[in-house]
Formats: C-alpha cells, sequence, structure tokens
C-alpha cells in the first residue's frame, strides 16, 4: 500500500500562511495527473474535499486554499489562515488500491 | 440539494452482525461510484469499500481489514447504498461515512462492538 506521511500538527498566526505537506511512499502521478486529494475536518463533522488532484479547487471552497506538487511530494497551503481554518487536514492518493490517507496534519493557532 | 445520510449503526456485540444503509437525494445515483470510509475514534480516515455504478458491472472493492467480512452493495431504485458487516470486531468501533465518489461526505454513523 501506498503509505503518506504528515506532520502531526502545525501552528500559524491568524493572517498568516500555512503549508501543509504530504510525502508518498512512491509516486501518485499518471502522465499528467498528480492523484492527490486534501480534505478538511472540524470536530464532530465529515471531512470535506477541499482539493482534487493536486491542484484543482473543489466546488464552494475558498480561494484562500491551494495545492501543488507532484510524484512523491505534495503541499497545501492556506494564504491567509482565517479562525475557520483551524482544523485536521488530510492527503489522500487513488493512484493505487487501496486509496489511503495520510494521518492528519492538525492546524492550532500560535 | 444533494444529501446523503447513514443509518444503522449502533452497539454491537462482537462477532455479530450489523448493515448500515446511506440513504440518497439530489443527483442521479446510478451514475456514480459510492464508497464507505471510517474513522476510529480519536483516528484517522480509513478507506472500507467501494462500489462502481452499472456502467462498470458494479465492481466492488474493500480495504484489506475488512476483505471477506464487508459486503458493499446497492440499490440503484432506492439511490441507496449498503455495507453489510459481519464477524464483527472491536477493531470496526468507529464512525463510518458514505461518500459521493469523495466528493460529498454524509454527516457519518457511529458503529461501537462491544460487550
Amino acid at each position: 500500500d501506498i503509505v503518506l506521511t504528515q506532520s502531526p500538527a502545525l501552528a500559524v498566526s491568524l493572517g498568516q500562511r500555512a503549508t501543509i505537506s504530504c510525502r508518498a511512499s512512491q509516486s501518485v502521478s499518471i502522465s499528467r495527473y498528480n492523484l492527490m486529494h486534501w480534505y478538511q475536518q472540524k470536530p464532530g463533522q465529515q471531512p470535506k474535499l477541499l482539493i482534487y488532484r493536486a491542484s484543482n479547487l473543489a466546488s464552494g471552497i475558498p480561494a484562500r486554499f491551494s495545492g501543488s506538487g507532484s510524484g512523491t511530494d505534495f503541499t497545501l497551503t492556506i494564504n491567509p489562515v482565517q479562525a475557520d481554518d483551524i482544523a485536521t487536514y488530510y492527503c489522500q492518493q487513488s493512484r493505487e488500491s487501496p486509496d489511503t490517507f495520510g494521518a492528519g496534519t492538525k492546524l492550532e493557532l500560535k | 440539494e444533494v444529501k446523503l445520510e447513514e443509518s444503522g449503526g449502533g452497539l454491537v456485540q462482537p462477532g455479530m452482525s450489523v448493515k448500515l444503509s446511506c440513504t440518497t437525494s439530489g443527483f442521479t445515483f446510478s451514475d456514480y461510484w459510492m464508497e464507505w470510509v471510517r474513522q476510529a475514534p480519536g483516528k484517522g480516515l480509513e478507506w472500507v469499500a467501494e462500489i462502481r455504478n452499472k456502467a462498470n458491472n458494479y465492481a466492488t472493492y474493500y480495504g484489506k481489514s475488512v476483505k471477506g467480512r464487508f459486503t458493499i452493495s446497492r440499490d440503484d431504485s432506492k439511490s441507496i447504498v449498503y455495507l453489510q458487516m459481519n464477524s464483527i470486531r472491536s477493531e470496526d468501533t468507529g464512525i463510518y461515512y458514505c461518500t459521493l465518489s469523495w466528493e460529498l461526505w454524509g454527516q457519518g454513523v457511529m458503529v461501537t462492538v462491544s460487550s
């Protein structure tokens, strides 16, 4: 299975940039498609799709969220961070079955 | 408006069975692949099962930890996807979410496995 590694937590100040990384144990890219996706989950809520295929903003997601990367290294950027963005962020790959998730990065206020 | 609502969870004894349902509305259910994902208390997300649409022969796929014990199915006439969970174990405890091709998720249903 493809293992996705995320840092457990990231502390950030409101109004600043947050950069959350996800590293895959093998490439999750096929041709021009980077099969990495990002979700936000707040306590007591279901996950919400933020970014699909590495850099595509999901419907209704604010433009302060962006994604980048290819191969094995991917980044979710939130700029500027707002109070409503405090949550846990998960990466997920769909390059190879089974789809796997990172362990999540908890975004905290500094 | 697209809606997904899970039901059927609760307290289940080890070794027993339970069937979860995900009732949907607001979209053409028969066109989409559906997934079940679970989350153990305080833990991360784990993909459980997938069922594809008729065009893909209703193919099903399972995570290793549930293969042979869980069965995903769908009723396109009712817009419902099911998860039959047999030989249930304590490690199956968690919130079970259904998702519409990963784009939209239900609120989840709690399954607690305990004697």
